[in-house]
């Protein structure tokens, strides 16, 4: 059973108009993160929550922001993108930021800015 | 910058062993040593971690060696499930800043 989901699994959006991509997650793990990874490279971390406590990344761009109404769902809000930001965005929790414990992705949107 | 150098691909024949090698020579004492893959479409997908011990689950078998300045993720009966880009990464056990490299890309081949 996916445990972190992510919709939608596609998404196309013109440039410019804002686009928000969703995540909820069943696991009740107190820390969520959002990853860009563009073509044939790694992920890079965007940024997280714990809990309620938002911590951006010192290169995230400031097109990119984040809610989290509540434990479950994070969003991703991209406010005007661009060509550039055509990537695949992934999202992941883990149960606590201070431990060993893993993250756990989910399956990504891909995001495509024409 | 990550902190790990991996080989960027290798092949494996089904049904052998596929043991992927990974350098962190700069490693601090509370880093610990994680490795995820990555199906192609797919989230990255957590395999495995030690921090000096040598580590073994369902999926895989984990060899750090004794100055832990490297380590070797041991797939011990490889399948073509098994393709995928696998990285490994160093983190610190206080910081959920996890660095990705460019990772290996198994083949496994029939």
């Amino acid at each position: 059973d996916a445990m972190v989901i992510q919709n939608p699994r596609y998404q196309v959006t013109q440039f410019g108009k804002p686009v928000t991509l969703s995540c909820s997650q069943t696991l009740n793990h107190n820390v969520m993160y959002w990853y860009q990874q563009k073509s044939s490279q790694a992920p890079k971390l965007l940024f997280h929550y714990y809990d309620k406590d938002f911590n951006n990344e010192a290169d995230t761009p400031d097109n990119f922001q984040s809610r989290r109404p509540n434990t479950s769902f994070c969003f991703l809000d991209i406010r005007s993108p661009g060509l550039g930001d055509t990537a695949m965005y992934l999202c992941a929790t883990s149960r606590e930021a201070e431990s060993n414990q893993p993250q756990h992705f989910g399956d990504g949107t891909r995001l495509s800015i024409l | 910058d990550a902190k790990t150098t991996q080989p960027p691909s290798m092949d494996c024949a089904e049904g052998r062993a596929a043991n992927l090698p990974c350098n962190h020579s700069t490693i601090s004492g509370n880093e610990y040593v994680y490795w995820y893959r990555q199906i192609h479409s797919q989230g990255p997908q957590y395999i495995i971690h030690g921090l000096k011990n040598n580590e073994t689950n369902e999926m895989a078998s984990l060899i750090i060696t004794e100055d832990r300045k490297s380590s070797t993720l041991i797939l011990p009966h490889a399948t073509l499930r098994d393709t995928a880009v696998y990285y490994c990464i160093v983190r610190p056990y206080n910081n959920n800043d996890m660095r990705f490299g460019a990772g290996t890309r198994l083949t496994v081949k029939p």
